[in-house]
């Protein structure tokens, strides 16, 4: 699975648009971008995935550029209760063994402030 | 509303004692995940199951970890002997067998003194 960047830490004001970038410049043609959060003391969190076209739902927005080796999670009114560790994940989505696995890195930590 | 359930959701231990941690998956899913976060590590994978068939433990330390699926509705993970190092939260994961999502559980909060 490719390896992904992103920033240690970010904050955003309250209510407004929080923009987490993410690097994965050696993914491949059948990689996903995923993106989990995890809030303190609690178990990761499914947001959003994608393979090349933006994709909305209730919880945020996935930008992924034409060339796929960059993508944004957009949260468009943060509020304080999305103050959490944001990971970026890719990997193969298929039904097939190991391909299941998410490979969690460090993350970014949105500190969302009032 | 569906959940992952683990139980207990903290235990404290001596070394050396056997620790079980349970896991119930959301029902319909059938694939089951075991993972672990600790300051130094992270979130690491130590063992995977689909139709309760463990597909990748090598994650899982092998000479005192064991993770079993009795029924579908059960996962387990055991450490015996228990060491202080095991200290950290797990976490059960469920999804469906091509969903691309996986629902995790609380956690369970273990500490080996």
């Amino acid at each position: 699975d490719a390896k992904t960047t992103q920033p240690p830490s970010m904050d955003c004001a309250e209510g407004r648009a929080a923009n987490l970038p993410c690097n994965h410049s050696t993914i491949s043609g059948n990689e996903y971008v995923y993106w989990y959060r995890q809030i303190h003391s609690q178990g990761p969190q499914y947001i959003i995935h994608g393979l090349k076209n933006n994709e909305t739902n209730e919880m945020a927005s996935l930008i992924i550029t034409e060339d796929r080796k960059s993508s944004t999670l957009i949260l468009p009114h943060a509020t304080l209760r999305d103050t959490a560790v944001y990971y970026c994940i890719v990997r193969v989505a298929t039904g097939g063994g190991a391909t299941n696995k998410l490979i969690f890195g460090t993350g970014t930590l949105l500190a969302v402030q009032p | 509303d569906a959940r992952v359930t683990q139980t207990p959701r903290h235990k404290v231990t001596e070394m050396g004692q056997e620790v079980t941690m349970r896991c119930q998956p959301i029902l319909g899913h059938n694939t089951v995940f075991w993972y672990r976060q600790t300051m130094m590590q992270g979130l690491e994978l130590l063992a995977y199951f689909r139709n309760r068939a463990p597909l990748d433990d090598s994650g899982m330390p092998k000479d005192r970890f064991s993770a079993e699926m009795p029924d579908a509705t059960l996962a387990t993970l055991k450490i015996q002997p228990s060491e202080p190092r095991d200290s950290a939260v797990y976490f059960c994961a469920s999804g469906p067998t091509r969903g691309e999502t996986q629902y995790f559980g609380p956690g369970t909060r273990l500490l080996v003194l």
